[in-house]
């Protein structure tokens, strides 16, 4: 059953840590993103990739961190230095974005500061 | 920076009304745009999206591009309480190759 699965599903971080989010692929989609839910509010792209060991900042990337080693794979990282990182975070695959090409999301981790 | 706007709603139609959803973008070269409809708590999902000016239909969804307008909206007919969500839209930004999206509208269907 082909998706896109995040983990873990909620997070909490405590003072001065970096936490990884995970994110896997099995719909062997080229491109990979990450995106930032606030309450009441869009997604803003944090990271994007559209092939293996490369990425691009998205319009808030202070902060965070990617890797793209497996096609399969884009963890992100939430450093200490982003002082505000409670909210809903979501992942997303797609073929290469072409004209016809959507974007489908994981089910999203909810990180919390402790 | 490339935009794209919605009104944030709430928008309230009754039970088997049409509800109509617009949204208008910054950006002239987008070549395409996307449909989400986002529960609460739940991530988004794909309704439908459109890349060529006019209407596109889906069942109850139709969605309308004017590219010279630079507007996009989603007709939803015979609304269901269950169509009760948040609808982002989104447009291709074809430079860096990622979808902008709206902050969402939120559709309330009273039954």
């Amino acid at each position: 059953d082909g998706g896109i699965t995040q983990s873990p599903k909620y997070l909490f971080r405590k003072e001065g840590q970096n936490v990884t989010l995970s994110c896997e692929q099995n719909l062997n989609h080229d491109a990979m993103y990450w995106y930032r839910q606030d309450p009441g509010q869009g997604l803003r792209l944090i990271y994007y990739s559209q092939i293996v060991n490369d990425f691009q900042k998205g319009d808030i990337a202070e902060g965070y961190s990617v890797s793209r080693e497996k096609k399969e794979s884009f963890p992100l990282t939430v450093t200490s230095a982003q002082k505000n990182p409670t909210a809903f975070y979501l992942c997303a695959s797609s073929h290469p974005p072409e004209v016809r090409q959507p974007q489908h999301f994981g089910d999203g981790t909810r990180l919390s500061i402790l | 920076q490339k935009e794209v706007e919605q009104n944030s709603g709430p928008l309230s139609v009754p039970e088997g009304a049409i509800a109509s959803l617009n949204c208008t973008y910054s950006d002239r070269g987008s070549q395409s745009f996307f449909w989400y409809r986002q529960y609460s708590g739940k991530s988004p999902e794909l309704i439908m999206f459109i890349y060529s000016n006019g209407d596109k239909e889906d069942g109850r969804f139709t969605a309308q591009l004017n590219k010279a307008s630079q507007y996009v909206s989603l007709l939803i007919r015979d609304s269901q309480p269950s169509d009760s969500a948040t609808y982002l839209c989104a447009g291709l930004d074809t430079g860096r190759r990622a979808l902008t999206f709206g902050s969402g509208t939120r559709l309330q269907v009273q039954p």
